[in-house]
């Protein structure tokens, strides 16, 4: 199963846009990348996914190079709600089905006033 | 419509004694999985059902720890002879491998504390 590699922490204000990087150098062609979101006495909650190039939905953007050894989270105009544990994760496979998801530690986002 | 709900929601016990754990996934969810959490960690997969049956047994970390799934619905995670080792808060997520993303719905958890 690929590893995946992201920030421990990140810092930022209210209003800005945050960018989280993770690589994930060893993901098999078939896998998608999912990022996931956790605030604080929740569970993890499904936040974005994508395969290759770029995809948006109405919370966040995710970036992967033709290569996809890496892909990049971007939050647009960060609140203070927004502060929470992301995670990046290999899979599941394009062709469905059972999953085991191998979190991380995350990276802790700290938005501030 | 009603996520995923576990129960207790916080669970404190001595060393030596059993608990057990309770998942109740999304209705018509076919897969359930469980994790635990420590404090400040990433989450350790430990046992992934579809249906009744356990294809997945490969993160539960000795042979203390047990889970069942009856009805293709709740499942219980049993933990005997608790050890300190074990305090963790420990999650529930379930999937019907139908939606766009395949993605896993996760409860609230059950923060275990073994003193």
């Amino acid at each position: 199963l690929a590893k995946t590699t992201q920030p421990i922490s990140m810092d930022s204000y209210e209003g800005q846009e945050v960018n989280i990087t993770c690589s994930h150098n060893n993901i098999a062609t078939n896998d998608y990348i999912t990022w996931y979101q956790q605030f604080p006495s929740q569970g993890p909650r499904f936040i974005i996914q994508g395969y290759k190039t770029k995809v948006t939905n109405e919370v966040a953007s995710l970036f992967i190079p033709a290569d996809r050894k890496s892909s990049t989270l971007s939050l647009p105009r960060v609140s203070l709600s927004d502060t929470a544990v992301y995670y990046c994760l290999v899979g599941p496979p394009l062709s469905g089905g059972y999953n085991k998801l191998i979190f991380g530690a995350g990276t802790r986002l700290a938005v501030h006033p | 419509g009603a996520g995923v709900s576990q129960s207790p929601s916080n669970k404190v016990t001595e060393k030596g004694k059993d608990v057990e754990l309770r998942c109740d996934p999304i209705s018509g969810h076919t897969a359930l999985y469980w994790y635990r959490q420590s404090l400040g960690q990433g989450l350790e997969f430990l046992i992934y059902f579809q249906g009744n049956s356990a294809p997945d047994k490969s993160g539960l970390p000795s042979d203390r720890f047990s889970a069942e799934r009856t009805g293709g619905s709740v499942s219980t995670l049993t933990i005997q002879r608790t050890q300190q080792e074990d305090s963790a808060v420990y999650l529930c997520a379930s999937s019907d491998f139908s939606g766009a993303y395949n993605e896993q719905f996760f409860g609230p958890g059950t923060r275990l504390t073994v003193l």
